[in-house]
Order: structure tokens, then C-alpha cells, then sequence
């Protein structure tokens, strides 16, 4: 069972910027950083966001993410047809030992 | 360029074992923290076991501590992860992930797929 929640699925048509938000607690995301990470259908995930706001070389900076408290978002602006993918949230969890995964968010360019 | 590739997985009966192993290239692998990942099908990513690059630090997740051992050879450049007791819940694609610095699951494999059924 996922400890952070994300909806479970975002739209938006090509160009637009869709949001999608990861909601924890201060044992996970509100004392260590968030992880975004990119699934395309078939695929194995990508990281796309380090650190809360970092992206690793090779990511678009159409993508970008933001923490406060005990909640992150990742923006995609600009969307375009090969954004539709599932994303996910990460981080540790000082309560469990251990990392958890939010519970996956579905975008889909209309 | 960085590889992963995970083998080893397959239809076991519940209450079995089976013996997943990562072949990592393309990077310096002690050097890497690395992890397992799993994701059941049709499901979400649930994140199963971590190992430090020297491998004296480990983490489990709940769902599977007692039953899995996730281990390392360095010299090999190999992960492994050792699965007892296995029960349908198990059932899943199974990637390991390299981790370094900040970086958390940077590069992933192609997983293998474990299905426990009778």
C-alpha cells in the first residue's frame, strides 16, 4: 500500500502544461527529497527528477518539480503526445526504512 | 553505455524459491548503491530491497523481510536477490536499479518477470 498519493490520472492537450501532485507525510516527504519518475507503456521507468527540482542530464526542462511541506508536483509545460505516460513520486521514509513510490499518476494527451 | 539486465525469473509454485541476478556494465558498480523494484501487473512500483555500495548496509521492504536476501559481488558485477517462501502476492516484474549520489534509481533494467502460481 502506497504511502503517497498522486490522482491517478491528468490531462491535457499538445502545448498545454498539466500538474500532477504527490501528497505524503513529514516521515517521507516532508524531511527527505522527492523523486519523479517517467513510464512510458512497455518500458522500464526513467528518473526525471532528482532532489526535488533537479534533472538529470537529458530531461527536457519542460519537466520540472517543486516541494513544500508534505507535498511535491511535477509540471510538465509544453505538453506533447510523447509525455502520455505513468508518473510516479519516491522518496525515503524515515518511518519505514525504506523507500516508497506514490501511487502513480496516468497522463494522457488529448 | 550503462546496462542492466536481470535474469532468473519465471513460474514457481507458492512456497518456492527462486534466485533473481542483475549483470550491471557501463559503470563502476562498487562504487553504486543498488537496489530491487517490483511492479505487479497492472499495478504500481513498490520498492523491495536496497544494499549499500560495500554492501554492509540493507534495507527491506515489510512485505518481504525474513523471506528475501538481496546480496552483491562486486568483482562480478552482480546483484542478486535470493526469494524463499514466495506467494502469489509476489507475483510481479522484478527490475533492480542503480543508484549514485543524489541520483536515487537513475538507470533500471528491463526486469524479469516472477509469477508464483499453483
Amino acid at each position: 500500500q502506497s504511502v503517497l498519493t498522486q490522482p491517478p490520472s491528468a490531462s491535457g492537450t499538445p502545448g498545454q502544461r498539466v500538474s500532477i501532485s504527490c501528497s505524503g507525510s513529514s516521515s517521507n516527504i516532508g524531511s527527505n527529497d522527492v523523486y519523479w519518475y517517467q513510464q512510458l507503456p512497455g518500458t522500464a521507468p526513467k528518473l526525471l527528477i532528482y532532489r526535488n527540482n533537479q534533472r538529470p542530464s537529458g530531461v527536457p526542462d519542460r519537466f520540472s518539480g517543486s516541494k513544500s511541506g508534505t507535498s511535491a508536483s511535477l509540471a510538465i509545460s509544453g505538453l506533447r503526445s510523447e509525455d502520455e505516460a505513468d508518473y510516479y513520486c519516491a522518496g525515503w521514509d524515515d518511518s519505514l526504512s525504506g523507500y516508497v513510490f506514490g501511487t502513480g499518476t496516468k497522463v494522457t494527451v488529448l | 553505455q550503462v546496462q542492466l539486465v536481470e535474469s532468473g525469473g519465471g513460474l514457481v509454485k507458492p512456497g518456492g524459491s527462486l534466485r533473481l541476478s542483475c549483470a550491471v556494465s557501463g559503470f563502476s558498480f562498487s562504487d553504486y548503491y543498488m537496489n530491487w523494484i517490483r511492479q505487479a501487473p497492472g499495478k504500481g512500483l513498490e520498492w523491495v530491497s536496497y544494499i549499500s555500495s560495500s554492501g554492509r548496509t540493507i534495507y527491506y521492504a515489510a512485505s518481504v523481510k525474513g523471506r528475501f536476501t538481496i546480496s552483491r559481488d562486486n568483482a562480478k558485477n552482480s546483484l542478486y536477490l535470493q526469494m524463499n517462501t514466495l506467494r502469489a502476492e509476489d507475483t510481479a516484474v522484478y527490475y533492480c536499479a542503480s543508484s549514485y549520489g543524489d541520483e536515487i534509481f537513475a538507470s533500471w533494467g528491463q526486469g524479469t518477470l516472477v509469477t508464483v502460481s499453483s
